[in-house]
């Protein structure tokens, strides 16, 4: 069960745009659409921000969007805000036998 | 309000037990699979383990597996993890999340409970 792999960090300034990839392989990321994207503060339980690979939950807003090529998923944050420093984890699907995996996480700092 | 909150956590000795809990309110428990996931300090998220809405299917880490079991009442809406054997890397902020149904995101988390395993 290896972790998916993520960027250890990744910034921007605000306004600006960011992309934090995941790699995994085809028994999981690239083998199903069921990539999901979770952002955690420090201190606080994590909160979902994009599931099934690209889909928002209401209240997400729309800076977020995700998307996946192959074995490799990506989060995308458009127009950073300073509430957007924040660590984002990635995680998909892996099977019946091993079900579900995280990705190592991105550490995002708003510059 | 959708609410989930872990009680259990502790300190406990190498190769000692614990019982967390999991109350779930504001939502219908009994139609959502529920998980556990795990944060040691200062690392990222693990998934610990996963059960079905009915407790038909159930599903462990491999790190896990054999020492802890999960479970559910869903009259009580709760969910459990019983955790044996305990090790010093099993040392971590537990949470149980619940699953969007015919998904695995994750839509709602509770505040964690720590366990930290040490003699």
């Amino acid at each position: 069960q290896s972790a998916l792999t993520q960027p250890p960090s990744a910034s921007g300034s605000p306004g600006q745009s960011v992309t934090i990839s995941c790699t995994g392989t085809s028994s999981d990321v690239g083998g199903y659409n069921s990539v999901s994207w979770y952002q955690q503060h420090p201190g606080t339980a994590p909160k979902l921000l994009i599931s099934e690979v690209s889909k928002r939950p209401s209240g997400v807003p729309d800076r977020f969007s995700g998307s996946k090529s192959g074995n490799t998923a990506s989060l995308t944050v458009s127009g950073l805000q300073a509430e957007d420093e924040a660590d984002y984890y990635c995680s998909s699907y892996a099977g019946s036998n091993v079900l579900y995996v995280f990705g190592t996480g991105t550490k995002v700092t708003v510059l | 309000e959708e609410q989930l909150v872990e009680s259990g956590g502790g300190l406990v000795q190498p190769g000692g037990s614990l019982r967390l809990s999991c109350a779930a309110s504001g939502f219908t428990f009994r139609s959502y699979s529920m998980y556990w996931v795990r944060q040691a300090p200062g690392k990222g998220l693990e998934w610990v383990s996963a059960m079905s809405e009915t407790s038909i299917y159930i599903f462990y880490a491999d790190s896990v597996r054999g020492r802890f079991t999960i479970s559910r009442d869903n009259a009580k809406n709760s969910l459990y993890l019983h955790m044996n054997s305990l090790r010093a890397e099993d040392t971590a902020v537990y949470y149980c999340a619940r699953a969007v149904p015919r998904s695995y995101a994750l839509d709602d988390w509770g505040q964690g409970t720590t366990v930290t395993v040490s003699s």
